[in-house]
């Protein structure tokens, strides 16, 4: 059984930039979430994809955006970033939509300059 | 809507002494509640979730709707047990779940 990955684990834009993150679920999970954590805050929720179709969303602008593929794995996708956008993103997979014990990856941290 | 808080941002305990890490939250629903703990460099982890009642690693946390709080003990303390706690409260948006996380606590132990 493989632990969910995400890729990459750093990353560097520029303001104005679009950025594409990656997550691959853990192995048999079909729900992925997406979670924002900026420094020295907890996770905030932005938003969950439930066979391929997006399923919650948080407080974010539409210019974050996602994808689901029929293997679960997920995309997560900011257009025109801005500097506040730097962050720890992290996803989390778990196995059912109400199943809430989730499995989150190590995370991708975005600067953006 | 829902908010998890957790008062201290640092909590510094010595080896042996008792260790409460406090969560009060609100939520007009029933509420799911979670410890989730992150060591250092590595990823975010369930400790424990109030429904299931376990013990993990020594720790214990109760529900107590009354006082909205889920705060986690632990009645001597490990070094091993220095990293990040966060309280996560989960809440349903038609068929999603979605975790709200407290800002946190580092608990510290020393000897």
């Amino acid at each position: 059984e493989t632990g969910v990955t995400q890729s990459p684990t750093h990353l560097i834009k520029t303001r104005g930039q679009q950025v594409t993150l990656r997550c691959s679920s853990q192995s048999g999970h079909n729900t992925v979430s997406w979670y924002q954590q900026a420094l020295g805050q907890g996770p905030q929720f932005i938003f969950q994809y439930y066979r391929e179709e997006e399923n919650g969303r948080g407080n974010f602008p539409p210019r974050f955006s996602g994808l689901q593929f029929p293997n679960y794995s997920s995309e997560l996708n900011v257009n025109a970033l801005e500097l506040d956008d730097s962050a720890l993103y992290l996803c989390a997979s778990s196995l059912q939509t109400l199943n809430t014990e989730a499995f989150f990856g190590q995370g991708t941290r975005l600067t953006v300059v | 809507a829902q908010r998890v808080t957790q008062p201290e941002k640092l909590l510094s305990v010595f080896k042996g002494a008792p260790v409460e890490l406090k969560c009060n939250y609100s939520y007009s629903g029933s509420p799911e509640l979670f410890w989730y703990v992150q060591y250092s460099r590595q990823r975010l982890q369930l400790l424990l979730r109030h429904i299931s009642r376990e013990s993990i690693k020594g720790f214990t946390a109760d529900l107590n709707k009354g006082e909205t709080s889920f705060h986690l003990k632990k009645p001597f303390a490990q070094e091993e047990d220095s990293a990040m706690y966060y309280c996560a409260l989960s809440a349903h948006t038609g068929t999603a779940s979605k975790l709200t996380f407290g800002t946190g606590t580092r608990l510290q132990v020393t000897l």
